[in-house]
């Protein structure tokens, strides 16, 4: 039972131009939800999180928009950079982290120069 | 940011032999480590929790007398595949919090990559 889904396995995006990665997820336990970005050969390193109690979390280039009714977030990059080409994964919790995190399947970002 | 190190990156052995991943934690205190693996086309799932000094907790589904934990440091954990078998061949990835951090703090390995011929 997949409770975090990535529909697109890949998304291709002109650079300078915005990158959408969108998630959703089925558990309307979550109440924090994560985006971790994976270089190849690497571990994924945190990005950018949001809380149930907001529905937007901003870090300069990075936005992440939740939709709790729909159950739906997405990542908005912005302007889309060379160095963001990755595989971008979403992530959510329970009870605000203190529980075990529960992984999408990823979504390779490849930004074209 | 804090780094956590994982050996081998990648492995390949024969089928019915056991394989070591080692999992450090460099310049923390891991209390707790938390092991993943991925197969192709599907997300990590956590297979099972470890804290120092202590057993491990596994997920359901994952046999922990297949997959064994041993987390005798705060520096380091290791996950032993017994038996590999060829469906073992998977993308095994480690991360590790400190004393006071949350699970969404955690801070991964680069992974390992097993295949078992």
């Amino acid at each position: 039972d997949q409770q975090v889904k990535q529909n697109s396995p890949s998304l291709s995006v002109q650079e300078g131009r915005i990158s959408i990665l969108n998630c959703d997820y089925t558990n309307s336990m979550f109440d924090y939800f994560l985006w971790y970005k994976k270089y190849p050969a690497e571990g994924p390193t945190f990005l950018i999180s949001i809380s149930s109690i907001k529905d937007k979390n901003e870090d300069g280039r990075f936005t992440v928009f939740l939709n709790k009714s729909a159950k739906h977030l997405s990542l908005h990059i912005v302007p889309s950079q060379p160095g963001d080409s990755a595989v971008y994964f979403c992530a959510a919790v329970t009870n605000f982290g203190n529980e075990k995190l529960t992984f999408g399947t990823g979504t390779r970002l490849t930004i074209i120069p | 940011g804090a780094v956590v190190s994982q050996h081998p990156s990648w492995v390949i052995c024969k089928s019915g032999t056991s394989v070591k991943i080692e999992c450090r934690s460099l310049d923390f205190q891991a209390t707790t480590m938390f092991w993943y693996r991925q197969f192709p086309k599907q997300s990590l799932m956590l297979m099972a929790t470890s804290n120092e000094g202590s057993k491990a907790t596994y997920e359901q589904g994952v046999e922990k007398d297949k997959f064994l934990i041993n987390h005798a440091s705060l520096t380091l954990s290791t996950l032993t595949v017994t038996s590999a078998h060829p469906e073992d061949s998977s993308f095994y990835i480690c991360s590790a919090t400190g004393q006071g951090m949350m699970n969404t703090e955690a801070f991964f390995g680069q992974g390992t990559r097993l295949t078992v011929v």
